[in-house]
């Protein structure tokens, strides 16, 4: 059973400083999704990592894979409030596409 | 190009009741899912199809059905509501490399 954990689950954070959101995934997967979420609203993609070693930046988010341990960091630099929202990460195997989520990151920056 | 779409957006159902939830989509994916987001869980996946005519279950189906008879729809049947399915539902669909994974805006459904 494919199994995803995210930590921390909760996060809060100063403007302007650095930090970053881990994901750890059971199985061999061959696609890592990150996707951003704020209050009552629906997903946003954000990215999606398809290979060993794989680095996307958009903005202030750097999202890494590292398939050999089964890890995926979501980087945030120079924090801004409006960054403020739930981040998920989620795998995916095999042809159907389906995906397993993890718990979600609450990401707060305050002023 | 409307992406998801999903009616109703809110919903309250008295125990034992049923309802369905429609979900549509316009950009000729095969691939759809219906997911359940319940407060700091995550989303957990209900049922999927990978085409029309094909569904099969996901982690979470007990309670649920759908069908799909058609390439854009793809809806979810509450047959008894019970209060364990007090949660927000989200469809999605996928294109066929299934790089990126499209969202509706959710329908929020409570069971009294």
């Amino acid at each position: 059973e494919l199994k995803v954990e995210q930590n921390p689950l909760f996060l809060s954070m100063q403007e302007g400083k650095n930090y970053t959101i881990y994901c750890n995934y059971s199985t061999t997967s061959d696609r890592l999704y990150w996707y951003r979420q704020d209050p009552g609203k629906s997903l946003e993609s954000l990215f999606v990592l398809l290979s060993n070693g794989a680095v996307k930046q958009e903005g202030r988010l750097m999202a890494s894979l590292d398939t050999k341990a089964r890890l995926s960091t979501l980087h945030i630099t120079a924090a801004v409030h409006d960054l403020s929202a739930t981040y998920f990460c989620a795998v995916s195997g095999g042809s159907n596409y389906k995906l397993t989520f993890g718990k979600g990151t609450l990401l707060t920056v305050n002023p | 190009n409307a992406g998801v779409t999903q009616t109703p957006k809110f919903r309250i159902l008295k125990i034992g009741q049923s309802m369905t939830l429609q979900c549509t989509q316009d950009m000729n994916h095969n691939y759809m899912y219906w997911y359940r987001q319940d407060p700091g869980m995550g989303l957990k996946l209900i049922y999927y199809s990978v085409g029309a005519g094909i569904t099969d279950k996901g982690e979470v189906p007990n309670g649920y059905n759908v069908s799909r008879s058609t390439t854009e729809d793809f809806p979810l049947r509450l047959e008894l509501a019970a209060p364990s399915q007090t949660s927000v539902y989200f469809c999605a669909s996928s294109e066929n490399r299934g790089l990126v994974t499209f969202f509706g805006q959710g329908t929020r459904l409570t069971v009294v």
